[in-house]
């Protein structure tokens, strides 16, 4: 239980346009899905945290007219990547929130991530 | 501040040689303490949810406890196959958000 599935695994895009990556929940309905940047050996980013049904919630620094999330369904969020530039190239992840095995607390499972590339 | 603190960075073993990887926390109020393995290009993969100090969870060679201060993977017996990167993030009591450490780069040679 619990698989998180995002889609595409790589895109490579030119400089100026948008990128849309899909982040899936497939076994379960996540109300709240988080979506991370990862550059090459640091660690995860936040970016932001979306809400089904409500606006995401960005952190400091994030643009969110550049990143632009909607969650419009229990089981998928995308984040669209706007006029992109070479320094969005990086490696994103998404993941969902899920009630763990013990039924009482949330825990967060993460997608394989996207690779995207701009040239 | 949130923080969150992973040692040693890397770490070569031969396979069979046991060892700890550490993850000191401060955190304002723990909710969890959590233990992700991510291989090359790849999401990270859950192992371990902790909730309270003392707490032990164990899942094949790998071994996770929890202090107030700080939480060890304990890996026994490790294979090749265990190569990767192991995450530890923390959150608190107030949010959803995870802090995730940087990671120790673990590679088993055979």
């Amino acid at each position: 239980g619990a698989v998180v599935s995002q889609h595409p695994s790589r895109v490579i895009c030119k400089s100026g346009t948008s990128v849309k990556i899909e982040c899936r929940s497939l076994d379960f309905q996540a109300t709240t899905m988080f979506w991370y940047r990862q550059f090459p050996k640091q660690s995860l980013m936040l970016m932001a945290t979306s809400n089904e049904g409500s606006k995401a919630t960005y952190e400091q620094g994030v643009e969110k007219d550049k990143f632009l999330i909607n969650h419009a369904s229990l089981t998928l969020s995308t984040l669209t990547v706007t006029s992109a530039h070479p320094e969005d190239s990086s490696f994103y992840i998404c993941s969902a929130r899920a009630l763990g095995s013990g039924g009482q607390y949330y825990e967060q499972y993460f997608g394989p991530g996207t690779r995207l590339t701009v040239t | 501040e949130d923080q969150v603190t992973q040692s040693p960075e890397a770490l070569r073993l031969q396979e069979g040689e046991s060892s700890s990887l550490n993850c000191s926390y401060t955190v304002s109020g723990l909710r969890g303490l959590f233990w992700y393995r991510q291989d090359p290009g790849k999401g990270p993969e859950f192992l371990f949810t902790l909730y309270s100090a003392g707490e032990e969870k164990e899942k094949e060679r790998l071994k996770a406890t929890l202090t107030k201060k700080e939480s060890f993977l304990h890996i026994t017996a490790p294979k090749p196959e265990d190569s990767a990167t192991y995450l530890c993030a923390v959150q608190a009591r107030d949010t959803d958000k995870l802090i995730f450490g940087t990671g120790t780069r673990l590679q088993v040679f055979p």
